[in-house]
Parts: structure tokens; sequence; C-alpha cells
């Protein structure tokens, strides 16, 4: 069964602080994995990783994919009270040739303390 | 761009009543799919459409859940009987074939009392 895990399920840091997300997955014929925030409502868009190695940045946010050890790592730089949100990963594997559906993890709780 | 629309924003019910959640895609996203969220499960597949065709219902909790898509700007998620355990956030999401970003709608608190 396809599953992604992350890791930790929440942190608190204080403002200034750089953090490192952690996501894991086991998926068949693996396709993307993308990373979303999700503050108070619906989940939006922070990153899609489909190549090894190869670092995604905007801002203080960045992230990195491994496909050979099937994991991928967010990081956050001098982190903000804005910061704070539910982080999520998601992987997305081919169904029957095609796109298939997106199977998130549980999320990374992060507070970040003024 | 309207964004993905959920109505309605929250709902409280009574165990036992038909609960019917409602979704507009973004105009010209041919997949939909509907998620629930517990802070138990986290965000869970439900269901998700291509051009109107359910492709995976295998993350239907069972019987009491349905869902359609009549048409390429429409989709419901359909609760009858409802329970306690339904209560969770349900978000639908569309997006455009051969694009992997998801777009979410605001989504739909279900409280089952």
């Amino acid at each position: 069964e396809d599953k992604v895990v992350q890791s930790p399920l929440s942190l608190v840091v204080h403002e200034g602080d750089t953090v490192t997300l952690n996501c894991s997955y086991e998926v068949t014929n693996f396709r993307s994995l993308l990373w979303y925030k999700q503050e108070k409502k619906a989940p939006t868009f922070l990153f899609m990783l489909t190549s090894s190695g190869i670092e995604k940045k905007s801002g203080r946010l960045s992230s990195i994919l491994d496909k050979k050890e099937l994991f991928s790592i967010l990081n956050i730089t001098a982190t903000q009270t804005g910061d704070s949100a539910i982080y999520l990963c998601a992987v997305e594997a081919y169904y029957g040739g095609s796109q298939g559906n997106l199977i998130f993890g549980k999320g990374t709780k992060l507070s970040v303390k003024p | 761009d309207a964004g993905v629309i959920q109505s309605p924003r929250h709902e409280v019910t009574e165990m036992g009543q038909e609960v019917t959640l409602r979704c507009k895609p973004i105009s010209g996203h041919n997949s939909l799919f509907w998620y629930r969220q517990t802070m138990m499960r986290g965000l869970e597949l439900l269901i998700y459409f291509n051009n109107n065709v359910p492709i995976d219902d295998s993350g239907m909790p069972e019987d009491r859940f349905s869902a359609k898509m009549p048409n390429a700007s429409f989709s419901t998620l359909k609760i009858q009987p409802s329970e306690p355990r339904d209560s969770a956030v349900y978000f639908c999401a569309s997006r455009r074939t051969g694009h992997e970003k998801l777009f979410f709608g605001s989504g739909t608190q279900l409280s089952v009392l």
C-alpha cells in the first residue's frame, strides 16, 4: 500500500530558528512529490519535486528530493510567526499509465513563537 | 479565476440526517478530488474523477457515502445517513490533466451531533 510519512508531527520553535521537516514515502510508480502549507483553511501549494538532488527555493523556504532513499526535506530558515502552519507532503503515482491521485502525509504542525 | 468553490462552509446536522456537500471546480480543470481531513487521520482521499468519470473510489468509507459529477462544473458528495464519526473537514480540489498542482477549495466543516 502506498504511504507517505512525515516527521515530526509537531514542532515548536522561536523566531529566527531554522527548521527541517521530513517526508518519506513508499509509492509504486512515483511521479512527483509536492509540499503544501495549510494555515486556517485550504492547503496552498509550495513546491513540486520530480528529480533527485535539485533544490527548489522560494525565499526562506527550500526543498530537495532523494529518489534513491525515498524522502524529501523542507527547510525554513529565519522562521517567522507567519510560518506557523501545518506543512503537508504529498506524493503522486502513475495510475494505469497516466496521472494518479495525490497521497498525503498527516502533516507537520509548526508553531513559531515570538 | 474564482478558485474551487465549496458549499456550505459549515454544516451542523443530527445523526441519521442526509448531508450533501457541493463543489465547483476551476473552469478548465478536468480532474476533481474529494478529501476528508481529521486530526487523527490527516488528509484522506475519498474519490477522484477524471473528465467526470470516477477513477478511484477506494477511499470512500462505506455505502453511506456517494459522489457524483454530472458535468464538468459541479460535483456532490452525499452522506446518508450521517454519523458522528463523519465529523471532519471535507475538501474538494481540482487540477488540469498533465499538471500535478492541485487547487483546494476552502472546505466544508461538517459536525454530526
